[in-house]
């Protein structure tokens, strides 16, 4: 069964202080990682598709990058309004059209 | 980019009623779309697949004839929330997706409170 965990639950920064939020997964056979953010009362918004182990895409102050086991959202000296929190979902072959989330990491950036 | 649209953003209806909830897909056919109900600080939990054309595929524990789904064209899918208790009040999101692995948009959600 496919399975995806995100981990910290919750992380705080303060702003400039850069971190790293991980994402683990369990498929047979990965067809697409994606990386979400969503603010609160709002859908996921689409950030990243990662495809293959040694894959990395880049946009603005956070880069994804993606192993055979697990997925990393580098957040580079972030700001307040970088504060939302961040699903990872992973789609397997043997999920069929199914796309599985984790719980996400919700990132708070004080000033 | 793709842009799916759901409507109502917000809704407050009376325990018994029936709500209809509409998820459109602006830029793109979508054959395929999902819905989710997310509790708070939780992650999205799939209720169903809807397909066009056909009925829809519901997960394990979603009750069909509680939560009806309806897809009859490529850019609407509609929810059709029936006989709402408090229990149903929650916060209901759909997706879309073009084909093969493309990731999904989502629409910005409906918050449904039930009184």
């Amino acid at each position: 069964e496919d399975q995806v965990t995100q981990s910290p639950e919750a992380l705080r920064l303060q702003e400039g202080e850069s971190s790293s939020l991980n994402c683990s997964y369990t498929v047979s056979g990965l067809r697409g990682l994606f990386w979400y953010r969503q603010d609160p009362g709002k859908g996921p918004e689409f950030l990243f598709t990662l495809y293959s182990a040694g894959e990395e895409k880049e946009k603005e102050r956070l880069k994804a990058t993606l192993t055979k086991k697990e997925s990393f959202l580098h957040i580079t000296a972030p700001k307040p309004e970088d504060s939302a929190t961040y699903l990872c979902a992973v789609h397997g072959y043997s999920s069929a059209s199914k796309i599985i989330f984790g719980s996400g990491t919700r990132l708070s950036i004080r000033p | 980019g793709a842009v799916v649209s759901q409507h109502p953003s917000w809704v407050i209806c009376k325990s018994g009623t029936s709500v209809k909830i509409e998820c459109r897909s602006l830029d793109f056919q979508a054959t395929t779309m999902f819905w989710y109900r997310q509790f708070p600080k939780q992650s999205l939990m799939l209720m169903a697949t809807s397909n066009e054309g056909s009925k829809a595929t519901y997960e394990q524990g979603v009750e069909k004839d509680k939560f009806l789904i309806n897809h009859a064209s490529l850019t609407l899918s509609t929810l059709t929330v029936t006989s709402a208790h408090p229990e149903d009040s929650s916060f209901y999101i759909c997706s879309a997706g073009r084909q093969g692995n493309s990731p999904l948009h989502f629409g910005n959600g409906t918050r449904l409170t039930v009184t």
